[in-house]
């Protein structure tokens, strides 16, 4: 079975960093996704990895260690619309590759 | 990227009717598409994955006489919300992703929002 777990709701100021943490217990493993998610709209890809690391692109950061079951997306010089769900998504190991995403982790910049 | 569109953005219907959600891939060829239900502050749930030429693969728990996925072309997935309920109200997503060399990356469609009243 597939679990992943992440905090429900973080709150941050403008120009801050946040660090969203993601774990996760899957019976296969191909990959780590972190997508974003405004209200009303579909997922946006944000980040992904599949090796032990860290994934730069640009104000964004993603980090993997497959032997703990850990990553975390590091989000820099927040803006305000930078408001949305961030969802962590774990692809499986099958032909089909499917994913499966955590609850997702709803930040609220503020002023 | 890779573009992924969605048909009807948004759609009211009456109980006991169905409707036919399209999902298509605009600018490469998806053999296999997702289909997501999203409940509102709920996470996407994959309901089936849909194979072009072949029967859809459904999760545990989602009906598949009530939930109709196909796959005529590789750029084109339709799902079909028969004899519609207020429960299946809801946001669908579809979703695909070019199994070329090199790419992993699954593209989402905007999503269509049901309503049955």
């Amino acid at each position: 079975g597939q679990n992943i777990d992440q905090p429900t709701e973080m709150t941050a100021t403008e120009g801050a960093i946040v660090q969203i943490n993601c774990t996760y217990q899957t019976s296969g493993f191909n990959g780590l996704f972190w997508y974003q998610q405004h209200a009303g709209e579909a997922p946006t890809f944000l980040s992904y990895n599949v090796l032990d690391g860290l994934e730069e692109k640009g104000r964004f950061s993603s980090f993997l260690s497959r032997s703990k079951g850990y990553s975390y997306l590091l989000l820099k010089e927040l803006q305000m619309k930078d408001s949305a769900s961030y969802l962590c998504a774990v692809r499986d190991g099958t032909g089909y590759s499917t994913l499966t995403f955590g609850k997702g982790t709803m930040l609220l910049v503020s002023p | 990227g890779a573009v992924v569109s969605q048909h009807p953005s948004w759609v009211i219907c009456k109980s006991g009717t169905s409707v036919k959600i399209e999902c298509r891939s605009l600018d490469f060829q998806a053999t296999t598409m997702f289909w997501y239900r999203q409940f509102p502050k709920q996470s996407l749930m994959l309901m089936a994955t849909s194979n072009e030429g072949s029967k859809a693969t459904y999760e545990q728990g989602v009906e598949k006489d009530k939930f109709l996925i196909n796959h005529a072309s590789l750029t084109l997935s339709t799902l079909t919300v028969t004899s519609a309920h207020p429960e299946d109200s809801s946001f669908y997503i579809c979703s695909a992703r070019d199994f070329g060399e090199g790419q992993y990356e699954q593209y989402f469609g905007p999503g269509t929002r049901l309503t049955v009243t």
